[in-house]
């Protein structure tokens, strides 16, 4: 079980290119989300799915588009990159109710 | 509205001695979930332990211990006799049951721990 993957691990993009952070997971887990972390800020949550072809909006979205076309995978996309968006960025999953979510390593985004 | 406070933003404490982060939450549902995560220098986030509203009994494991009270609204964490391995910033989070069957994650803004040799 590798849990879950995401890729790259680092990333420095200039402003207005756009890029794709991939997370994928092996644990069958119908919930997948997306959260950015910033220094003292904790982690926030930018989109959530609920299961394959369900996403949503969570608390700071924009800038940002997923998808959800398989269980396994919940790409982020950033269709052009801003300073703003330099964070880390965590994948995590879960079964569902009330469910621990297991996270990610993390990519580290920097946006010059 | 949902909220997570930690109001300790570090505490610093010699090897050996006992800690305790405290995590004040708010929720209006009768039904919810808690949890702790740690975060060490490498970056990771670390799964520690789940609760639900439904179940008040503390729990124990190895040297890490949980306090849940309802009555006060308090989730909180008890490193007894901390190593320096245990230096991390600790996260607290809720979750709640939403309409559209998530559960998403509330988390507080987290506690760093240095724990000196």
């Amino acid at each position: 079980n590798a849990g879950v993957t995401q890729t790259p691990k680092f990333q420095v993009l200039k402003t207005g290119q756009s890029m794709t952070l991939q997370c994928a997971q092996d644990m069958n887990h119908e919930y997948m989300s997306w959260y950015r972390q910033d220094p003292g800020m904790g982690l926030r949550l930018i989109h959530y799915s609920v299961g394959a072809g369900i996403t949503d909006q969570g608390e700071v979205p924009n800038g940002y588009n997923v998808s959800r076309s398989t269980t396994e995978d919940f790409p982020l996309r950033l269709l052009s990159a801003a300073p703003s968006q330099t964070s880390v960025y965590f994948c995590a999953s879960s079964y569902g109710e009330g469910g621990a979510q297991y996270f990610g390593p993390g990519t580290r985004l920097t946006v010059l | 509205a949902q909220k997570v406070t930690q109001a300790q933003t570090e505490i610093s404490v010699v090897e050996k001695e006992d800690v305790t982060l405290d995590c004040v939450y708010e929720t209006r549902d009768t039904t919810y979930y808690l949890f702790w995560y740690k975060q060490p220098p490498s970056g990771e986030l670390v799964f520690l332990i789940r609760r639900n509203s439904f179940d008040e009994q503390n729990e124990i494991s190895g040297r890490y211990s949980w306090n849940f009270q309802k009555s006060t609204s308090s989730f909180n964490f008890t490193i007894t006799a901390s190593q320096v391995v245990d230096s991390a910033v600790y996260f607290c989070a809720l979750s709640e049951a939403e309409e559209d069957s998530s559960y998403k994650l509330i988390f507080g803004s987290g506690t760093r721990l240095l724990v000196r040799p």
